[in-house]
């Protein structure tokens, strides 16, 4: 079975700095996808970035970029120029392309702004 | 288009009630996916539908939780009879067939508290 693991419970961030959320996932699959959700205060959960396992090339979307490590099943996330907004939870999410369709969460990662 | 509707947005309970979860997808949407979150086990599917059937239900206690959908556009998850250790937000998520890469989109949860 996948499991996803994000080791860091808690991270804080200066506004307007670089922040890196890290996650780790255990796979013996060779082709999957790969999700990092935002979850605010409202309780909302909203898909920030996606990331296919066979594209080398790391996704971007606007301020938020990931690091993708196929080898190291590593997949971090990188919010630049960090504003109020985005605080929130972050979850990492694996999804496999083998038939079954569920997303296998890691325990999240709860993000602070400092203004 | 409207996104996945789920409601009650909070129901409270007493235990030993049947309560029954409902979530509409967004129109087209061919998978339908439950999700209970708690502060101890943080996100984990109870169980997914594809075109009504279900696709994996290995994640829910089936003494108690029934899940179905009975046409294309609803869903209806029950507890009976209902324990405190059910208290937890309930997500319904839908995504649609074809390219797995689509992310499943969330409705904005239930809040259940059973006491």
């Amino acid at each position: 079975a996948q499991t996803v693991t994000q080791s860091q419970p808690e991270m804080s961030v200066q506004e307007a700095e670089t922040v890196t959320l890290s996650c780790t996932y255990d796979t013996s699959e060779s082709d999957y996808y790969l999700f990092w959700y935002k979850q605010p205060p409202s309780r909302q959960m909203i898909l920030v970035i996606r990331q296919e396992a066979y594209k080398q090339q790391n996704a971007t979307e606007n301020r938020f970029s990931v690091n993708f490590q196929k080898a190291a099943k590593s997949f971090s996330l990188k919010i630049s120029d960090s504003q109020l907004g985005d605080a929130a939870m972050y979850f990492c999410a694996y999804r496999s392309n083998f038939g079954n369709e569920k997303l296998t969460f890691g325990t999240g990662t709860r993000l602070t702004i400092i203004p | 288009d409207a996104g996945v509707i789920q409601s009650p947005r909070h129901e409270v309970t007493e235990m030993g009630q049947e309560v029954t979860l409902r979530c509409k997808p967004i129109s087209g949407h061919d998978y339908l996916f439950w999700y209970r979150q708690t502060m101890m086990q943080g996100l984990e599917l109870l169980v997914y539908f594809n075109n009504k059937a279900v696709m994996d239900d290995s994640g829910m206690p089936k003494d108690r939780f029934s899940a179905k959908m009975p046409n294309a556009s609803f869903s209806t998850l029950k507890i009976q009879p209902s324990e405190p250790r059910d208290s937890a937000v309930y997500f319904c998520a839908s995504s649609p067939e074809g390219l797995s890469n689509q992310p499943q989109h969330f409705g904005d949860g239930t809040r259940l508290s059973i006491l």
